[in-house]
């Protein structure tokens, strides 16, 4: 257990629903990432944030999907009108980053054990 | 798109040294190399990470050539838990942008 939190475990809906994944990561991390992994394939960068920024998407979000980080503490990511290509598994991981690079920034991401989305 | 290579897959022998290789040619100079594991139905887990001096921790040596070219990553003693998928990872990092970039990783099988 990393300490990252990821809600629900499993979804299965069917195509054209919409679908909500929440993610409650180490308490002090400041940055939290979304992947998604499909089978066979390493983890895709979706997106990241730092606090309640949205820093970064990826060219893979589309329209339909969101993510938000309210609070800079949990974050949800909303996929809309969902696809039968959208099942795969949704992968959390926070981090501590520092604002000056005082050699206590590791890299190191903290995943949780993911979300499983199944669209029928 | 990734910027490292990876064989598919590896076996190894339960106690024996587990050496799995990364290619990275096109590593930048400040770019650090990490490895991650992930086992089935899990999330990734770190395992090391370094810029060009060989490191070493509970879990792993890293060896890194002198060109930053390729890697290796050392499980000294390979016991079956160690079987996983094995992801060689270059942190991208800018001014606007610090990610991860998995590949398809290295899956290792280890045998008793």
């Amino acid at each position: 257990d990393t300490g990252v939190s990821q809600n629900p475990r499993h979804k299965i809906t069917k195509r054209g629903q919409n679908v909500t994944f929440r993610c409650d990561p180490i308490s002090e991390h400041n940055r939290l990432y979304w992947y998604r992994q499909t089978l066979g394939q390493g983890p895709e960068f979706l997106t990241y944030f730092q606090n309640e920024a949205q820093l970064e998407k990826s060219r893979l979000l589309s329209d339909r999907f969101s993510a938000e980080r309210p609070k800079g503490s949990f974050s949800t990511l909303e996929i809309q009108r969902t696809e039968q290509g959208d099942s795969a598994m949704y992968l959390c991981a926070s981090t501590l980053r520092w604002r000056s690079n005082r050699g206590q920034d590791t890299g190191e991401l903290f995943f949780g054990e993911g979300s499983r989305l199944t669209v029928l | 798109d990734a910027k490292t290579t990876q064989p598919p897959s590896m076996d190894c022998a339960e106690g024996r040294a587990a050496n799995l290789p990364c290619n990275h040619s096109t590593i930048s100079g400040n770019e650090y190399v990490y490895w991650y594991r992930q086992i089935h139905s899990q999330g990734p887990q770190y395992i090391i990470h370094g810029l060009k001096n060989n490191e070493t921790n509970e879990m792993a040596s890293l060896i890194i050539t002198e060109d930053r070219k390729s890697s290796t990553l050392i499980l000294p003693h390979a016991t079956l838990r160690d079987t996983a998928v094995y992801y060689c990872i270059v942190r991208v990092r800018s001014y606007n942008t610090d990610k991860l970039i998995f590949g398809t990783g290295t899956r290792l099988q280890v045998f008793p």
